[in-house]
């Protein structure tokens, strides 16, 4: 089917290591974005992208790195994970940057 | 930077009761977007209002914008089971959009 899936969907890591987690959309909508969402705070934007290897950063992008090489992949890595860093984090996409954005159904990571 | 302020931030409601949520924006509104977000799920895209006074329905569910107040109004009739979970506001900001905390509803059956 077509859509947008994050992988995986359960992570459990140390924190130091790296990480990485993975977005995939077959709509190939032009915007991509990553966000975060805490108790509290919401949904916080990471970083986004308006096409490929076009990025931008978000409310929160420290300790975040992006890469879109691809039109309908849109990584998010943790170079050296840390505890603050726990949190389900969502992908999106859209085909505007002003317009709806379509989820995935999100990654719960626990840095322990 | 745009802020979106929603209210309440909880409620629980008895079957088949209405129940409105707010949303209010710091700044103007040029178009908002409501989702519904169901426990360990991704956000499921509801409605998007973009002109003042805009009205739009899906089943049960009635949004409106009132770009004066800088605000939007979620309204859910005849609350079932179903409706449960989290509403979230969402409003453009240049090429992004800013959220709202959420309100968190439960439905008593």
């Amino acid at each position: 089917d077509a859509g947008i899936t994050q992988s995986p969907r359960y992570k459990i890591t140390e924190t130091g290591r790296q990480v990485t987690l993975m977005c995939h959309q077959t709509w190939s909508h032009s915007y991509m974005f990553w966000y975060r969402q805490d108790l509290g705070h919401g949904l916080r934007l990471i970083y986004y992208s308006a096409a490929a290897d076009i990025t931008d950063k978000g409310e929160v992008p420290d300790g975040y790195v992006v890469s879109r090489s691809k039109t309908e992949n849109f990584p998010l890595t943790l170079e050296s994970a840390t505890r603050s860093q726990t949190s389900v984090y969502f992908c999106a996409s859209s085909g505007a940057g002003s317009g709806p954005q379509h989820f995935g159904d999100g990654t719960r990571l626990s840095i322990l | 930077s745009q802020e979106l302020e929603q209210s309440p931030q909880s409620l629980i409601v008895q079957e088949g009761k209405n129940l409105t949520i707010n949303c209010t924006s710091s700044k103007t509104l040029y178009g908002l977007y409501w989702y519904k977000q169901k426990y360990g799920e991704g956000l499921i895209f509801l409605m998007m209002l973009q002109k003042g006074g805009e009205e739009k329905s899906h089943e049960k569910i009635t949004a409106k914008l009132d770009e004066k107040k800088q605000q939007s109004s979620l309204h859910i009739t005849a609350s079932q089971p179903s409706h449960a979970g989290i509403y979230l506001c969402g409003a453009d900001n240049g090429n992004k959009l800013v959220f709202g905390a959420g309100t968190i509803l439960r439905v008593k059956s």
